[in-house]
Parts: C-alpha cells; structure tokens; sequence
C-alpha cells in the first residue's frame, strides 16, 4: 500500500462546476500538505500548502487538511478550462522545504467548456 | 529567465547505453532533487543534495549516479540503460521554508 492514496481519475466537469479532489495518507509524521498543479509536459507547480490541520483559501481554490481521518483535499470553484491539469497532493513531515516530498499518483481533471 | 532548467528536454536512446541529464537552478538555492515520474504520473524522489552533498538517497539502483559539481548543478548519469528506465525525470530545487521549484522535465524513451 502506498504511503499517499489519490484517486488518478480522470475526472472530467462541465465549466463552472465545484470539483473536489482528495488524497488519503497513512504517515501519522506527515504535517506539511501540497497541492501541485501540472499541465501536460511541464513540471509540477505549486499550488497551494497547508501546515498541519485546517483550511487555507486562495481565491478559487480551497485546501483542506485533516490530520485525525488522514484526509486532504482540493476544492475548486466556479472551474475554468485553464485548470484542466493533472493535479498532485504531496506531503512531507519535517519541513516545507528541504525534505522529500511523497506524492499522490495525481488525478487528472478536464473541464469541459 | 527559466528558474530550473534541464537538458535535454527529450532523450531517446537504446538499451545498454549510458546516458547523462543536466539540471541548472538560478534561485540560489541550497538544495536540490531528482524525482522519476513513471507513465502512471506517479512522482517519487531519488536524490537529493544539499550544498553539494548527499543527502537522500532513496532505494535507487547503483547504474543511477548523481553529481553536484556546485550547489547551482545537479546531473544525473544513468549507466546501462533498462527498458524500465524510461520515464521523465524531474529536477527541483528549495531552501528551507521555501517550496519545490520543479524543472521542466527529461523525457527519457529507452528502446
């Protein structure tokens, strides 16, 4: 069993429609929670992070982190066709930055116009 | 200005060759990693160096052989090419506090 479980999709909405992307983990030392966002031939971007538990809010996008069920997820309202990507959750235990990142295997999302 | 860069962008190549990929950073950051993402998307880290020093080195084979000649240049040799070795090959780098800026990315076709 992998350490971080996504669901690879894909996963294809009309524009407009809320979707919800989530990943499950079983590291109980993971704190740090990613969102990648990667677009066909290009490297992951960075999209959004969250420290330990709760919920940060970046304009379309919502992240959720919750420690006690193992369970983060991606909220995106009102989709755009520009967010079609494969989108990659990522941990990481000790720090933000120089560690290792585990990643999800990514679901790939289409939005329909 | 193209913050990681990687060379080249597209290697195909056959079985049993040896074969090098080039990884640049100009963030000025200290630390930096090889990731493999295999077809299925998966991403997983292989190494990583900090002021060119070995810190992570996750279960790789030894044919797979980085070298940081400064902490702006991270390569990667690859010898005794495998069919199973094909996938794209992600360099990043960080500091601490700072997230992963990934490059964009070495597609590597063994046949």
């Amino acid at each position: 069993q992998k350490e971080v479980e996504q669901d690879p999709g894909p996963l294809s909405v009309p524009e407009g429609a809320i979707v919800s992307l989530n990943c499950t983990y079983s590291n109980s030392a993971f704190q740090y929670f990613m969102w990648y966002r990667q677009y066909s031939r290009k490297g992951p971007e960075l999209l959004m992070y969250t420290y330990s538990s709760g919920n940060k809010e970046d304009g379309r996008f919502t992240a959720q982190v919750d420690k006690s069920s193992k369970y983060i997820s991606l909220c995106i309202r009102d989709s755009q066709p520009s967010d079609s990507a494969t989108y990659l959750c990522a941990m990481s235990a000790y720090n933000f930055g120089n560690e290792k990142l585990t990643f999800g295997t990514g679901t790939r999302l289409t939005i329909i116009p | 200005d193209t913050a990681v860069s990687q060379t080249p962008k597209y290697l195909v190549t056959q079985m049993g060759n040896d074969k090098s990929i080039k990884c640049e950073q100009n963030l000025g950051h200290d630390t930096m990693y090889w990731y493999k993402q295999d077809s299925k998307k998966f991403l997983k880290i292989m190494f990583s160096y900090n002021n060119k020093e070995l810190i992570i080195n996750e279960t790789v084979p030894n044919r797979f052989s980085p070298k940081s000649p400064d902490k702006a240049h991270l390569n990667l040799h690859i010898n005794s090419l495998e069919l199973g070795d094909s996938a794209v090959y992600f360099c990043a780098s960080s500091n601490e506090g700072s997230q992963q800026y990934f490059g964009p990315g070495t597609r590597l076709t063994v046949t």
